[in-house]
């Protein structure tokens, strides 16, 4: 069985543009998590999707969205871009929505962006 | 979504020393509590997790307790290895999972 994939694994690009980060689940999983992880500090809650809606919001500007695929892949995206958006990005899946039901959340290997 | 504080921030031990990992939580509805360990360049993988109606849990070298009453649980890292350098992240999901700020661990040979 393949592990949460995540893709690009690297990406740089331009202050002001956008860009949209992707992740395919664990199959089964219905729950996709998104964190940005800065280095040196620990994965900041974005976005929770689950059953394809917004379940939970960081704290995080609009210029972030994602959406949840009938697959249950999900993106990322992130517009106008400033240096600050550097980090890696990783998403997370899991069977149910974490929490309530307990399931485990397991990670992706990320997507490291740079934006210069 | 649960916010947890984790401490301490930098734990330094001699190789075959106990580490103890402590976060706090405010949410009295969260049951389930599990700790990641991230190395570096790697993703966080989940290395051990407890839930509500148990008061410990152990797996070979590591060991997780949760007081409810108290609303903390700590993670315990006996006979450590080098190979137990690493950041360590805690949660308390209960709508979403977020993380404690995380410790770095390290173990001196």
């Amino acid at each position: 069985d393949a592990g949460v994939t995540q893709s690009p694994t690297h990406l740089i690009k331009t202050r002001g543009q956008h860009v949209t980060l992707r992740c395919s689940p664990i199959s089964g999983h219905k729950s996709v998590s998104w964190y940005q992880q800065v280095l040196g500090q620990g994965p900041q809650f974005i976005f929770q999707y689950y059953e394809k809606e917004e379940r939970g919001r960081g704290n995080f500007p609009d210029r972030f969205s994602a959406r949840q695929f009938p697959n249950y892949s999900s993106e990322l995206n992130v517009n106008a871009l400033l240096l600050g958006d550097s980090a890696l990005y990783l998403c997370a899946s899991s069977l149910f929505r974490t929490g309530g039901a307990g399931t485990e959340a397991f990670f992706g290997q990320g997507t490291r962006l740079t934006v210069v | 979504g649960e916010n947890v504080e984790q401490h301490p921030s930098t734990l330094s031990v001699q190789e075959g020393d106990s580490a103890v990992i402590k976060c706090t939580y405010s949410d009295s509805a969260s049951n389930y509590f599990p700790w990641y360990k991230q190395e570096l360049g790697k993703r966080p993988q989940l290395i051990i997790d407890i839930r509500s109606n148990v008061g410990e849990k152990k797996d070979q070298r590591i060991a997780v307790t949760l007081n409810k009453t108290a609303k903390h649980f700590s993670l315990h890292i006996t006979e450590t290895q080098p190979e137990d350098s690493a950041v360590y992240f805690c949660a308390a999901p209960n709508n979403d999972m977020r993380f404690g700020a995380g410790t770095r661990l390290t173990v001196k040979p």
